[in-house]
């Protein structure tokens, strides 16, 4: 069964506009979230996170939400540009009692179209 | 600062082979994964190193599947002998260990194709 999901294969979005990239979960011992960026042939990168005593964090053009009651967070990218068509992983962890390891959805596929 | 690394990023076999990965963590990094990718599937956890020591192995499919880590630094996952269902991305992750152990940094995978 899967704990983080995905459920957008993939989205297209036209360049300058927004683009929202969505994940649920479902174990509620998860206190830490993360979003990595992938590109071909390369490994994630590491984008944003958030962590569960805060419904939002901001970087530059990206943006988390989580609403844990919900068990929801979404990515929020404005404005989109064609340099980020990649593909989008959600990952969560339960830090308290946690080794540590790192709980993936399948992740969104997204193109940016100039 | 380099980047974790891996080793080699490419690797085609047959079935009952073996083959050896490595993995450099980001220097200083007290923290290592092994994640796996399955065509089509999520990323998903194997094990975790502190230094040397096995933290975490719940997530190691069978006892095909050997990973070491002598002296803290670099890792070796071996898989002996290779089955079909072996194939996939392997990627490997460091962390710091301390505040900032959530944030894992990834290799850029090796790419294995058990024929």
């Amino acid at each position: 069964d899967q704990q983080v999901k995905q459920n957008s294969p993939s989205l297209s979005v036209q360049e300058g506009r927004i683009s929202i990239l969505n994940c649920d979960y479902t174990n509620s011992m998860f206190d830490y979230f993360l979003w990595y960026k992938k590109y071909p042939a390369e490994g994630p990168t590491f984008l944003i996170s958030i962590s569960s005593i805060k419904d939002k964090n901001e970087d530059g053009r990206f943006t988390v939400f989580l609403n844990k009651s919900a068990k929801h967070l979404s990515l929020h990218i404005v404005p989109s540009q064609p340099g980020d068509s990649a593909v989008y992983f959600c990952a969560a962890s339960a830090r308290r009692g946690s080794q540590g390891n790192l709980i993936f959805g399948k992740g969104t596929k997204l193109s940016v179209k100039p | 600062e380099a980047g974790v690394t891996q080793f080699p990023s490419h690797s085609v076999i047959e079935k009952g082979q073996t083959v050896t990965l490595r993995c450099d963590p980001i220097s200083g990094h007290d923290n290592l994964y092994w994640y796996r990718r399955v065509m089509g599937k999520e990323i998903k956890f194997l094990l975790h190193f502190v230094k040397e020591s096995k933290q975490d192995e719940s997530g190691m499919p069978n006892n095909r599947f050997l990973a070491e880590r002598t002296g803290g630094t670099y890792s070796t996952l071996k898989v002996q002998p290779a089955e079909l269902e072996d194939s996939g991305v392997y990627f490997c992750a460091s962390s710091r260990g301390d505040r900032s152990w959530e944030t894992q940094y990834f290799g850029p995978g090796t790419r294995l194709l058990v024929l």
